[in-house]
């Protein structure tokens, strides 16, 4: 079974401060993805990554950036939290075309 | 680019009642076609998906989608729902082509089974 984890489930931070979010998945999947989900906008597309240090933006890449310096390891970097970036943050691993499979969500508040 | 549209946001029905959820999509070439479910606390997780032949398709608990493609639809359907069905659904949608395998997804769709 395809098993993707994501640092945490639930995170409260002070608006201005520099957010990680952390996602390993344990497949060997080339490609990995983070969204951010809110309510009535399903899942919309932040960054995603189809190699080692290879990254290209989503649709919603503004005020967010990545890293993936592992194949199996896949960061969100918020440099400086915004409270309109509260959301749930999901990521999500594949490889080549087939079905995506999903971490268990970080629930984030930017106070 | 692609987009998805799920026309209801909300759907309350009753057990044992039928279920279609619609969706739509914007894209004139080939796609795979997805339904993801996201059950209260938990992951998505996917239902079914089509990827080329027959256009109805079976998945998990009963569910199955047709794809239209003169319709650009790939509705969702359950003859009869349980209680247990209560989650969000999401239709999604992967156009080929050579940035990666982007999924476009739907608003979604919360459904509530009264029992």
């Amino acid at each position: 079974d395809v098993k993707v984890t994501q640092s945490s489930r639930y995170l409260v931070k002070r608006t201005g401060e520099k957010v990680f979010l952390e996602c390993v998945q344990d497949m060997d999947h080339e490609n990995m993805f983070w969204y951010r989900q809110d309510p009535g906008l399903g899942l919309r597309l932040i960054y995603f990554s189809y190699d080692v240090k290879m990254k290209e933006k989503g649709d919603i890449p503004e005020g967010y950036s990545v890293s993936r310096e592992k194949k199996e390891r896949f960061s969100l970097i918020l440099e400086s939290a915004s409270t309109n970036q509260t959301s749930m943050y999901l990521c999500a691993s594949t490889s080549g075309q087939e079905t995506q499979y999903f971490g268990p969500g970080t629930r984030l508040l930017v106070l | 680019a692609q987009s998805v549209s799920q026309h209801n946001h909300h759907v309350i029905l009753s057990e044992a009642a039928s279920l279609e959820l619609g969706c739509n999509y914007s894209y004139g070439g080939t796609v795979n076609l997805f339904w993801y479910v996201q059950y209260p606390g938990q992951h998505l997780q996917l239902l079914l998906k089509y990827f080329s032949g027959d256009p109805l398709v079976k998945g998990i608990k009963g569910f199955e989608a047709e794809f239209i493609k003169s319709k650009f639809s790939f509705n969702l359907r359950k003859p009869s729902v349980q209680w247990s069905d209560t989650a969000e659904y999401f239709c999604a949608v992967n156009a080929y082509n050579n940035a990666g395998n982007m999924l476009t997804f739907g608003g979604g769709t919360r459904l509530m089974v009264k029992p």
